[in-house]
């Protein structure tokens, strides 16, 4: 059974551009979790879905990033006009269709870097 | 809101010596999980408490999760090189699905 898939795992946009981060959850899973992590610092929930609904996106900043589950295929967050503070790792997690008092099983993230 | 405090922040141990870190919510919880994350990994579950006062033990760690729900503790006996990493515990609140991770401590041991 494969695990929490990501890609890109690294990708590097200029100042202005799209990043599209995408999360393939583990089979089976239907809860999805994306999370922020600047360097040195914690994990940052930023919003919460199951499949085509946002359950949670009080994480998540007003402007310029939306996220979606389709009914097929990965989940995407998707980051319009990036800027300098967007560098990140952003690291999804999946849960069991029983709910989100779960464990969480991570991807490897993806390592955002904007020039 | 919901707070969340996790000290210490960094912790710095001889190999062999003991190591904990505590967390502290400013409500009420309905469970706290406790995850793993190596420099440069992903976060890895290692543990979930559920009942007031629950002790759970996995080989050298011991988590607690105290009588009113509102801090948790992770315990590590006698430290190992594999134990480096940062320790985070992720609190879910009582009636919603705010997640909140406290910021980590990072444990580094000396060999």
């Amino acid at each position: 059974n494969a695990g929490v898939m990501q890609n890109p795992r690294h990708l590097v946009r200029r100042r202005g551009q799209e990043a599209r981060l995408r999360c393939s959850p583990m089979k089976g899973h239907s809860h999805v979790y994306w999370y922020r992590q600047l360097p040195e610092e914690g994990l940052k929930f930023m919003v919460y879905l199951q499949k085509e609904n946002i359950i949670d996106e009080s994480g998540m900043p007003k402007e310029r990033f939306s996220a979606e589950f389709p009914k097929e295929g990965p989940s995407i967050l998707r980051i319009q006009q990036v800027v300098r503070g967007d560098s990140a790792a952003y690291f999804c997690a999946s849960s069991p269709p029983t709910g989100p008092s779960y464990e969480q099983y991570f991807g490897p993230g993806t390592r955002l870097t904007v020039t | 809101g919901q707070q969340v405090m996790q000290i210490p922040q960094y912790q710095h141990v001889q190999e062999g010596e003991d190591f904990t870190t505590y967390c502290n919510s400013s409500t009420t919880l309905s469970n706290i999980q406790w995850y793993k994350q190596r420099p440069g990994g992903h976060p890895v579950f290692l543990i979930q408490l559920v009942k007031s006062g629950e002790v759970k033990k996995q080989k050298r760690l011991t988590f607690q999760f105290g009588e009113a729900k509102k801090n948790s503790s992770l315990h590590i006996t006698a430290t190992q090189t594999t134990d480096v990493g940062t320790y985070f515990c992720l609190l879910r609140g009582g009636s919603n699905y705010k997640l909140t991770f406290g910021k980590g401590t990072l444990l580094t041991v000396n060999p």
